[in-house]
């Protein structure tokens, strides 16, 4: 069963428009999220991250949302550049039970210039 | 470079044989995983150590595979008698504790 969910495979946004991820969780015991972004044939690259004890956490022109009500988190990339289309995952753990991170399918995203 | 090193970058194999692959965290992280990806998925957990100690083993993880992190240092990760649905990207990922695993470039497995 598919515990962290992306259910967007794609998405395409201009060139310094916002670009929003979206990314849905089952498990009410995840409290730690994460956002890695990959290349092709590359491991992906973490991004950021946030604790269930924030609603936000901002680095830089990424910023993540967490919904707890709604199992639900964002990603916010402003403004959006060329070299930001890559394939996002978003990725979720239970600090406290276990010790393995569960990850979404991906969204891939195409910045156009 | 003090990234999260694997090696080989890409292995083909005829199915049957044996491989293995090897992963250098960064060296101060105690924490280290193996994750394995297929096209259109995400990574899917194998298996984790902390320090030497193997402390988790994903289902996935058939008797097939091994893994080992003698030392606590650099980790292999090895496929006996390689099946055609073993082929994927395999990925190693370090962290100093429970938080942000940084990721390397993963070993492409192709079994022929």
């Amino acid at each position: 069963d598919q515990q962290v969910k992306q259910n967007s495979p794609s998405l395409s946004v201009q060139e310094g428009r916002i670009s929003i991820l979206n990314c849905d969780y089952t498990n009410s015991m995840f409290d730690y999220f994460l956002w890695y972004k990959k290349y092709p044939a590359e491991g992906p690259t973490f991004l950021i991250s946030i604790s269930s004890i924030k609603d936000k956490n901002e680095d830089g022109r990424f910023t993540v949302f967490l919904n707890k009500s709604a199992k639900h988190l964002s990603l916010h990339i402003v403004p959006s550049q060329p070299g930001d289309s890559a394939v996002y995952f978003c990725a979720a753990s239970a600090m406290s039970t276990g010790n393995q991170f569960y990850f979404g399918t991906g969204t891939s995203l195409t910045v156009i210039p | 470079d003090t990234g999260v090193s694997q090696d080989p970058r890409h292995k083909i194999t005829k199915r049957g044989q044996n491989v293995t692959f090897r992963c250098d965290p960064i060296s101060e992280h105690n924490r280290l995983y193996w994750y394995r990806q297929t096209l259109g998925q995400g990574p899917e957990f194998l298996t984790y150590f902390q320090n030497e100690a193997q402390l988790e083993k994903s289902r996935l993880l058939s008797d097939r595979f091994s893994a080992e992190r003698p030392k606590g240092s650099f980790s292999t990760l090895e496929i006996q008698r390689t099946e055609q649905g073993d082929s994927a990207m395999y990925l190693c990922a370090s962290s100093l504790g429970n938080r942000d695993p940084l990721f390397g470039q993963g070993t492409r497995l192709t079994v022929v």
